[in-house]
């Protein structure tokens, strides 16, 4: 079975500027979240999707942080423009359906961000 | 909301001896809790979880945690570290029917030979 799929694996960015993240959920997992870990400390949940609608995202910073999962499947974590303080790992991670219903969270491996 | 702390950075441990990391949280009622592996580059691995019923948690890789209500903890053992095991470990809670699941700041192992 084929894990959760990120993409791109690292990336360097100036401040400013905009970076978008990509991630392919294990199939037939209807729950998509999407954490970021900075350095340094756990992960912290951005935001939830079950299915194509949000559940969570309550800790995203909406002025600068957007993401969609438009078909259910997919789904596209973007920053614009983006911070220094916004370096850090961007893990996603999915379930089936939620984790609170005893099912395991598969992570991905990560996109590594680094703003200069 | 829910919380939790790890109160060691890191830990060094030699190669077959015994392993406890501590982890303890903070929520008012039966929390949901977890540990989870993260090797250098790699995303998360989940270890074991607890949601209810026995209080001994057996995982994966021979891990096992108990949660003692009691002292708000659910602290991860190992009888015997192997040097696989090196990497870090995070402790999370989540809350009843809350999907937030908020994680520790982590241990870091280090296994020496």
């Amino acid at each position: 079975e084929a894990g959760v799929a990120q993409s791109p694996r690292y990336k360097i960015i100036e401040k400013r500027q905009s970076v978008a993240f990509w991630c392919n959920p294990i199939s037939g997992h209807a729950t998509l979240y999407w954490y970021q870990q900075i350095l340094g400390q756990g992960p912290k949940l951005l935001i939830q999707f079950q299915n194509n609608g949000v559940v969570d995202d309550s800790q995203l910073p909406k002025d600068r942080f957007s993401a969609e999962r438009l078909k259910g499947v997919d789904s596209t974590l973007k920053i614009q423009p983006a911070k220094l303080e916004d370096s850090a790992v961007y893990l996603c991670a999915s379930s089936s359906p939620g984790h609170l219903s005893g099912n395991t969270i598969y992570f991905g491996e990560g996109s590594w961000l680094t703003v200069v | 909301a829910q919380s939790v702390t790890q109160p060691d950075i890191h830990i060094t441990v030699s190669e077959g001896a015994s392993l406890e990391l501590r982890c303890n949280y903070s929520y008012g009622a039966t929390p949901y809790l977890f540990w989870y592996v993260q090797s250098p580059g790699q995303g998360l691995q989940l270890l074991l979880k607890y949601f209810s019923g026995d209080t001994l948690v057996q995982g994966i890789k021979g891990f096992e945690a108990e949660f003692k209500r009691s002292q708000s903890s659910f602290n991860l053992r190992k009888p015997s570290v192997h040097w696989s095991d090196a990497a870090e470990y995070f402790c999370a809670v989540a809350a009843y029917n809350n999907n937030d699941m908020r994680f520790g700041a982590g241990t870091r192992l280090t296994v020496k030979p």
